[in-house]
């Protein structure tokens, strides 16, 4: 059954320092996102994309967050310069459509610890 | 505000007990509703979501959940609890934008 992955599964990181956690979504889903659950708390959306730009971002996804699809199969984040606030699971997520009540597949999440 | 609720954040039941888990949502309208299940170390796997028609929808893994209008309630239930049911438990909703949003979760440990 196809699912989406994620690599690293944990990522520990110097305060300050640049990130990227990758994604490779389901072969033919079209629109790709990224949550964060910081520990103890809920699941929150970062952002989302399609086509090749950003549909929709929370106010969590500032300046320091980039997304990209370098390629025809991998989904990034990236950190510019990484908080402690940033310590979190990251789940990337992954839907064949966009219509009503669509399905989101997510991955295993990448733990992030910023120390 | 809007949000999701799951009012419990930690429920234990005994193998082979019933099980709701309850969600609450404040919208002004019926949203798309989902019940997902996280199990340590795992992603998110979805057990069932509710779009329109029959208010009750079963899943997998045995689960089923009702959908209440009147309650803005979306309640998961299993009727018999196995040992590998121990997990957490998120009710989110799709307010037909590019976004999921989540309760706080629910964490279900079982006893045998």
């Amino acid at each position: 059954e196809p699912e989406v992955t994620q690599t690293p599964s944990h990522q520990v990181t110097q305060m300050g320092q640049e990130v990227i956690l990758r994604c490779v979504p389901i072969s033919n889903h079209l629109y790709f996102y990224w949550y964060r659950q910081i520990l103890g708390q809920k699941v929150e959306f970062l952002v989302s994309f399609y086509n090749n730009e950003i549909s929709e971002k929370s106010e969590i996804f500032d300046d320091q967050f980039s997304v990209e699809r370098p390629d025809g199969s991998n989904f990034t984040l990236k950190i510019r310069s990484t908080k402690l606030e940033d310590s979190a699971m990251y789940f990337c997520a992954s839907s064949e459509e966009r219509d009503r009540g669509r399905e989101q597949f997510f991955g295993p999440g990448t733990r992030l610890t910023v120390l | 505000a809007q949000s999701v609720t799951q009012p419990d954040i930690h429920i234990t039941v005994s193998e082979g007990a019933s099980l709701e888990l309850r969600c609450n949502y404040s919208y002004g309208a019926t949203p798309y509703l989902f019940w997902y299940v996280q199990s340590p170390g795992q992603g998110l796997q979805l057990l069932l979501k509710y779009f329109s028609g029959d208010t009750l929808v079963q899943g997998i893994k045995g689960f089923e959940a009702e959908f209440k209008r009147s309650q803005s309630s979306f309640n998961l239930r299993k009727p018999s609890v196995h040992w590998s049911d121990a997990a957490e438990y998120f009710c989110a909703v799709d307010l037909l934008t590019d976004k999921l949003i989540f309760g706080t979760g629910t964490r279900l440990q079982v006893f045998p």
